[in-house]
């Protein structure tokens, strides 16, 4: 089956740095690639994804990026604001048949924590 | 429309008590999922429901039951509970049409304690 190694654990920043997070993962036949935010004692939320058709995928101050052959996948932040302070996942999926279909396998996580 | 509602909220149990965990959602959702979060391992996946009247094991699956009892309802039952079985436990449904819709929604979350 899938497996997502997440990187870093944990990461400090200082407002206004960026962060980046990086995600690897085994299944070459993974092609849908979500990012999900949760925070203190809140559900997960999506915040972006990313197809295995697309390299870079950009919303506001968060983008999404994807390298196939390597199969890896990384999140940035720029600018970051202490709201952006949460628990962040990385999953990997398969969107269009195999046996992994509408199956999620999420990374371990990471915290970051944005100092004002 | 509330999304994807959990209950209860919390639980103790004592080892071999059993217990169900409901979830329904007002999406018309097609799939559901039950995932379990622990500290330093993410969201694992325990079984999940392409579509009503499907269910398929997943990651984590040993210790747990589930019932899609129909398109907007997804239970997990634990029938004999073990601490190790501690936890926070989501559960979440997606649209999942091909090529499209694949946000999976979350609930709330039940936090399960078994002393």
């Amino acid at each position: 089956g899938e497996n997502v190694e997440q990187h870093p654990s944990t990461l400090s920043v200082q407002e206004g740095d960026s962060a980046v997070i990086k995600c690897t993962y085994s299944d070459s036949a993974s092609n849908y690639f979500p990012w999900y935010k949760q925070e203190l004692g809140k559900r997960p939320q999506l915040i972006i994804d990313i197809r295995s058709n697309v390299g870079e995928k950009k919303d506001q101050r968060i983008a999404v990026t994807l390298n196939k052959t390597a199969k890896h996948f990384s999140l940035h932040i720029t600018e970051t604001q202490p709201e952006d302070s949460a628990v962040y996942f990385c999953a990997a999926s398969t969107y269009a048949g195999g046996t992994s279909y509408g199956k999620l396998t999420f990374g371990q996580g990471t915290i970051l924590t944005v100092h004002p | 429309n509330a999304g994807v509602t959990q209950t209860p909220k919390f639980q103790v149990l004592k080892t071999g008590q059993s217990m169900t965990l409901q979830c329904a959602q007002d999406m018309n959702h097609n799939s559901m999922y039950w995932y379990r979060q622990d500290p330093g391992m993410g969201l694992r996946l325990i079984y999940y429901s392409a579509s009503e009247g499907t269910t398929d094991k997943g990651e984590v699956p040993n210790g747990y039951n589930v019932s899609r009892l129909n398109k907007r309802e997804f239970s997990l039952r634990l029938e004999s509970a073990a601490p190790s079985q501690t936890s926070v436990y989501f559960c979440a449904s997606s649209a999942w049409r091909e090529f499209s819709d694949y946000e999976q929604y979350f609930g709330p979350g039940t936090r399960l304690t078994v002393t």
